[in-house]
């Protein structure tokens, strides 16, 4: 069971918008801690894709964004693309545990 | 630009120890926080524990504590050493150097992964 939560799959078309979320509580992302995104393909180590929630490291495409409110966050991607298919991760910290807290993972299929 | 370099895969029988080094090159590990992250067949990302070798202190999830130990022993190597190992303990394990000396900041290097596989 991870602390942050995340749906377990998302799926759309190409060209087509969505959007992953992770709920955390009150001790990790409505503490006001950071949340960061990752890619993960299958034998490869994860991407950082946005951190600080809404920022884009340099070479991570603009279809990529993030967003926080409150216990939750999201990363949304829109112009989906075959290639975007993987499987994407949100990453905090929580003060009651002292530790880095990752969601459970979404894996993104593109129809 | 840093790479970090893990070292290869091990074989272990339940009950026996495991580990794993991680050396970095093109830059430092001692001022940022190094997590030691896991990934079981099939399942999420999994944080076992981290240290920041500027400040000499290791953290570790609660479900590894008592078995794991995560040491520094130069400004550019670290290591995980995971004992008691049980079949549940397979995974592919990761180094990983955050952007600063603390464990909510991105993390924005990674090793190659070292698969531990646990069978008797």
């Amino acid at each position: 069971q991870s602390v942050l939560t995340q749906p377990p799959s998302v799926s759309g078309a190409p060209g087509q918008r969505v959007s992953i979320s992770c709920t955390g509580s009150s001790s990790n992302i409505g503490a006001g801690h950071d949340v960061h995104w990752y890619e993960k393909l299958p034998g490869t180590a994860p991407r950082l894709l946005i951190y600080s929630n809404t920022i884009r490291p340099s070479g991570v495409p603009d279809r990529f964004s993030g967003s926080k409110s409150g216990t939750s966050a999201s990363l949304a991607i829109t112009g989906l693309q075959a290639g975007d298919e993987a499987e994407y991760y949100c990453q905090s910290y929580d003060s009651r545990l002292s530790a880095m807290v990752f969601g459970g993972g979404t894996k993104l299929t593109v129809l | 630009q840093v790479q970090l370099v893990q070292s290869g895969a091990e074989v272990k029988k339940p009950g026996s120890s495991v580990k794993v080094s991680c050396k970095a090159s093109g830059g430092t590990l001692r001022n940022y926080a190094i997590s030691w992250v896991r990934q079981a067949p099939g399942q999420g990302l999994e944080w076992v524990g981290g240290i920041i070798p500027m400040f000499g202190t290791s953290n570790y999830a609660q479900k590894f504590q008592g078995r794991v130990a995560i040491i520094a022993d130069t400004s550019t190597s670290t290591y995980m050493e995971l004992s008691s190992l049980r079949s549940d303990d397979t995974a592919v394990y990761y180094c990983a150097r955050g952007r600063d000396h603390g464990y909510g900041v991105p993390i924005d290097y990674w090793g190659q992964g070292t698969q531990v596989t646990v069978s008797s």
